[in-house]
């Protein structure tokens, strides 16, 4: 079956600590995604991709790095820059080569920091 | 800059009972506009999507939303609800051009038996 996996479900990460959360996709797409989501709010843009080798910030970068050496991944490090870093975090990749860029989810990874 | 409102937080509907999400949003050319859906601790599921043609889409689980440029809208609708659509749902605004979606805050959705 084709889609996007996050690993892990849950994370748990210690002051000070990075962390990286993982994101594959087997769809073939180009472009791939990383936003937050904190309880009550919509969805922030955190970085993007839309080729391999290339990506750039989102509304909320700062904290977080990435890397795109695959094009079937995409992965995502909390840094311990980040002050508040407990949330949910999605991944998605879109078909944009289709001139649609409809975007499809993974199932996300709740970070928490103790 | 592209925006998203969604006015209404938290919406209490009885089961089969029609509901109508709003969605208004802001944008200088045409936009790419989405439903997503979202059951609590998964991902977003997309419902149905609009990029142009006929203003009314049809999307899965019996959705449909309709695309009013004067009004800039995109209001989703369904006519009879089922307690399984008890969620939250997200308006999403795109430019195209593999840019990222900008996502309203969302509503969620209770049903009542």
């Amino acid at each position: 079956d084709g889609g996007i996996t996050q690993s892990p479900k849950y994370l748990f990460r210690k002051e000070g600590q990075n962390v990286t959360l993982s994101c594959e996709q087997n769809l073939n797409h180009d472009a791939m995604y990383w936003y937050r989501q904190d309880p009550g709010q919509g969805l922030r843009l955190i970085y993007y991709s839309q080729i391999v080798n290339d990506f750039q910030k989102g509304d909320i970068a700062e904290g977080y790095s990435v890397s795109r050496e695959k094009k079937e991944s995409f992965p995502l490090t909390v840094t311990s820059a980040q002050k508040n870093p407990t949330a949910f975090y999605l991944c998605a990749s879109s078909d944009a080569g289709q001139g649609t860029d409809t975007q499809y989810f993974g199932p996300g990874t709740r970070l928490t920091v103790l | 800059a592209q925006s998203v409102t969604q006015p209404d937080i938290h919406i209490t509907v009885s089961e089969g009972a029609s509901l109508e999400l709003r969605c208004n949003y802001s944008y200088g050319a045409t936009p790419y506009l989405f439903w997503y859906v979202q059951s609590p601790g998964q991902g977003l599921q997309l419902l149905l999507k609009y990029f142009s043609g006929d203003t009314l889409v049809q999307g899965i689980k019996g959705f449909e939303a309709e695309f009013k440029r004067s009004q800039s809208s995109f209001n989703l609708r369904k006519p009879s609800v089922h307690w399984s659509d008890a969620a939250e749902y997200f308006c999403a605004v795109g430019a195209g051009g593999r840019r990222a979606l900008t996502f309203g805050s969302g509503t969620r959705l209770q049903v009542q038996p």
